[in-house]
Order: C-alpha cells, then sequence, then structure tokens
C-alpha cells in the first residue's frame, strides 16, 4: 500500500492565487521530507529539504518565500506555490525518509498544478 | 555539466529481448546509487539499489563502474510491463538524490 500520500493530486488555478500541497506519510515518522519539482521530459530538481522542527533548507534558485514550506509534525508536510504563474505549471512530488534511514526515500503520487 | 546524465532512448524492443542502458554521474564523491522506474504522470518508484560488486534482482542486473563514474541497467526477457521511464539516480552523500532525466524504454508485442 501507499507510504506516502500527497493532496491534491491536480490542481488548476488561476495566475496569482497561491496553493497548497499536502504530503503525508502513512507508515512511519518522517524526520526528513524533500521537495521535487519535473518539468515535462526533465529529470526531477529538489526544490528543498526539511527537517522536523527546523527550517527548511532551499536549492539554489529555490525562491524561499514564494515555495513556503512547512513542515508541520512528523506525518505531514505542506508546500505552498504563492502568487503563482503559468511557469510554475509542473509536477511537484515530495518523498520522505523514515527516521532511521535517510537514504531510503518514499515518494509520494506527486501534484500535477497547472497555473492559467 | 548535469550531475546525472543518461539516453533519453526511446529504446523500442520486442518481448523477450533484452536491452541495456547507461548513465554516467559527474561527483566521484557520490556514494549510493539506484535505478528508479518512473510511469508516465507518476511518481518514481525504486526498482534497485545498485552495489558496488554488481547485483541482480530477477530480470534486473545493475552494474557500477566507479572508475569511470558510470552505472548501467540491463533487462533481461522484457515484458509489456517493463515499459517505462527508467531513471538513474545518484546521493551525493548528503541523502539529496540526484536524478537522471530518464531512459525511455517501450516493449512491443
Amino acid at each position: 500500500g501507499a507510504v506516502v500520500s500527497q493532496h491534491p493530486s491536480r490542481v488548476i488555478c488561476k495566475s496569482g492565487t497561491s496553493v497548497k500541497i499536502e504530503c503525508r506519510s502513512l507508515d512511519f515518522q518522517a524526520t526528513t521530507m524533500f521537495w521535487y519539482r519535473q518539468f515535462p521530459k526533465q529529470s526531477l530538481m529538489l526544490m528543498a529539504t526539511s527537517n522536523e522542527g527546523s527550517k527548511a533548507t532551499y536549492e539554489q534558485g529555490v525562491e524561499k518565500d514564494k515555495f513556503l514550506i512547512n513542515h508541520a509534525s512528523l506525518t505531514l508536510s505542506t508546500l505552498t506555490v504563492t502568487s503563482a504563474h503559468p511557469e510554475d505549471s509542473s509536477f511537484y512530488i515530495c518523498s520522505q525518509s523514515p527516521g532511521d534511514s535517510q537514504e531510503t526515500q518514499y515518494f509520494g503520487p506527486g501534484t500535477r498544478l497547472l497555473v492559467l | 555539466r548535469k550531475e546525472v546524465e543518461q539516453d533519453p532512448g526511446p529504446f523500442n524492443v520486442p518481448e523477450g529481448a533484452t536491452v541495456a542502458f547507461n548513465c554516467t554521474y559527474s561527483n566521484s564523491a557520490s556514494q549510493s546509487f539506484f535505478w528508479y522506474r518512473q510511469d508516465c504522470r507518476k511518481e518514481p518508484k525504486l526498482l534497485m539499489s545498485v552495489y558496488s560488486s554488481g547485483n541482480e534482482d530477477g530480470r534486473f542486473t545493475a552494474q557500477l563502474n566507479r572508475a569511470s563514474q558510470y552505472i548501467s541497467l540491463l533487462i533481461r526477457d522484457s515484458k509489456l510491463s517493463d515499459s517505462a521511464t527508467y531513471l538513474c539516480v545518484v546521493n551525493k552523500g548528503d541523502y539529496k538524490l540526484s536524478f537522471g532525466a530518464g531512459t525511455t524504454v517501450t516493449v512491443r508485442a
């Protein structure tokens, strides 16, 4: 069964609105969570890493004020795309590592965002 | 230079054929290596880890060449269900994964 869930699975929004994506761990407590973005026919690109109880670490080129990450608990992380623009349209995927192994990552099913 | 580079393919093979492809990575300090499978519009799923001595999992064989910094995946006796994009993934040692753009394999009846 699924280890990580994401909600919503797809969202269409107007330019300028904010979109929140939830990532939940179903089977374990995740001390570390990762957010990726994938454009069509491209590789997954890591956006940020968050550890429960501390601020997220953003990869170079990713605006922390635009992509707000909240590692609310050991089972929930949220990514908010603020003031979304069409170029933010992408496939957003979270992954989580169980506390005993950061090498093992379980991916959520992804959220497809389309900004009109 | 990209951290992980793969031949995008596509590799179109008949059922029962053997297909193999490689990827190269740029960071010689990379410590862990994986092959993931991604179906169209879905999340990646771990296919297998790649060990220094090479390893096999059923019809799938993975090899690692640290000196040349490449990883290979070989699929024997291809099934229709093997059609997917195969992602080469490298862990640089800081628990962050670097993904290749994927190699597309299509197995035809």
